[in-house]
């Protein structure tokens, strides 16, 4: 079946370690995207890439990176600078992600919740 | 920067009520999404729309692009149905930089 996947569900770090987080489609979309969601507030967004070896910070980007080496697949980095990393973080996929809404509708993955001890 | 708000926050309501919930937001867009987030957290978009009306099964969503503002409903509420229904928009000219979230409006449904 086509879809995101997202590994793993639940994830513990230890307070100045970096970690990756892994975002998989098989949808052959091209443009993906990172959200992180914290309680009470609205996703907000942490990289996108509209094509392959190519990606833009989001609002959020400080203390993140993120690569695009392969259409499929697009890692996040939790490095050691976010001051405040523990939180649930979404990957979605859309078709396209240049302007023109018939290929902007934006499919998720099942989410990674990372606790930092 | 597009501002979304959703109301209500909260809602609970007993089994076979119509719910609606409402979404707002500051600036044009060109297409909004109404997504729904089940407890283990994983989101499905039940509507992507610009204009008028959808409808899938027991729920509607509208939009009016003059107002700048949309409502999801859902008719014959069941317990399933039980989750975090978030709005969100793409503003014009916003390229591809993905999306501007509501809070989110947290539906309870009672049997």
């Amino acid at each position: 079946d086509g879809g995101i996947t997202q590994s793993p569900k639940y994830l513990f770090r230890k307070e100045g370690q970096n970690v990756t987080l892994s975002c998989e489609q098989n949808l052959n979309h091209d443009a993906m995207y990172w959200y992180r969601q914290d309680p009470g507030q609205g996703l907000r967004l942490i990289y996108y890439s509209q094509i392959v070896n190519d990606f833009q910070k989001g609002d959020i980007a400080e203390g993140y990176s993120v690569s695009r080496e392969k259409k499929e697949s697009f890692p996040l980095t939790v490095t050691s600078a976010q001051k405040n990393p523990t939180a649930f973080y979404l990957c979605a996929s859309s078709i396209s992600g240049l302007a023109g809404q018939r290929f902007n509708e934006q499919f998720f993955g099942p989410g990674t919740r990372l606790t930092v001890l | 920067k597009n501002e979304v708000e959703q109301s209500p926050q909260n809602l609970t309501a007993q089994e076979g009520e119509f719910i609606t919930i409402n979404c707002s937001y500051s600036v044009g867009i060109s297409a909004l999404h109404w997504l729904q987030q089940h407890p283990g957290g994983g989101i499905v978009s039940l509507f992507m729309l610009s204009s008028g009306k959808k409808k899938h099964g027991r729920l509607i969503a509208t939009i009016n692009i003059q107002e700048k503002h949309s409502s999801l409903h859902i008719t014959a509420s069941h317990p399933r149905d039980s989750a975090v229904y978030i709005c969100a928009v793409r503003s014009l000219g916003g390229g591809a930089d993905g999306l501007t979230f509501g809070k989110g409006t947290h539906l309870i449904i009672q049997p």
